[in-house]
């Protein structure tokens, strides 16, 4: 089955500093990557996300990124801000119905913005 | 707030009992999935109901089980508990099976004592 490796697992960053996450994953069959950020004691909610026939996705302060060949997507957050805080998780669907599309997740990086 | 409930947000239990999680989706989403989050861990895909059906397990143990009644809603049971199976749950639910965002439910705190 699909395999997602998440790096780094806590990331720490100064306040308006970049925060970049990357993910591996397994299965060549993966065409969806969705982003998910999990503040403390809430639920995961999608940030953003991409499919296999885009390279790259950006909305205003986040952008992700997207490399099939070497089975790698990558999260990039500029100008952080305090209530960036949180835990990211990254995730890959092989948009198989008879799979049920389940999302197989990263470990997950626990983010740290220092005002 | 994503539309997901989930009842009860906390449950204490003593090992070796069986409690019952629930999950209402989001008005008219037929798939729900759950996941365990273990301290510190990430979301672990258990199993995927779709209309009903059961569509897909992940590493779910066998003294778990869960199902989807006919007005959508999910349950999960967990029985003869131990104390590794303390964690969050969480459902998610999505309208169909494409690959469309998950909407995730607040979550049932589970501790086993």
């Amino acid at each position: 089955g699909e395999n997602v490796e998440q790096h780094p697992s806590t990331l720490s960053v100064q306040e308006g500093d970049s925060a970049v996450i990357k993910c591996t994953y397994s299965d060549s069959a993966s065409n969806y990557f969705p982003w998910y950020k999990q503040e403390l004691g809430k639920r995961p909610q999608l940030i953003i996300d991409i499919r296999s026939n885009v390279g790259e996705k950006k909305d205003q302060r986040i952008a992700v990124t997207l490399n099939k060949t070497a089975k790698h997507f990558s999260l990039h957050i500029t100008e952080t801000q305090p209530e960036d805080s949180a835990v990211y998780f990254c995730a890959a669907s092989n948009g198989i119905k008879a799979a049920g599309n389940k999302l197989t997740f990263g470990g997950g990086t626990r983010v740290l913005v220092k005002p | 707030d994503s539309g997901v409930t989930q009842t009860p947000k906390h449950l204490i239990t003593a090992t070796g009992q069986r409690v019952t999680l629930r999950c209402s989706p989001r008005s008219g989403d037929l798939s729900v999935y759950w996941y365990q989050q273990s301290l510190d861990q990430g979301l672990q895909f258990l199993i995927h109901y779709y209309n009903g059906e059961e569509r897909a397990k992940g590493n779910i143990l066998e003294r778990f089980s869960a199902q989807q009644f006919p007005d959508l809603h999910s349950e999960l049971n967990l029985s003869s508990l131990e104390l590794g199976d303390s964690a969050l749950y969480f459902c998610a639910s999505k309208r169909g099976q494409m690959n469309t965002e998950a909407f995730f439910g607040q979550g049932t705190r589970l501790t086993v004592v």
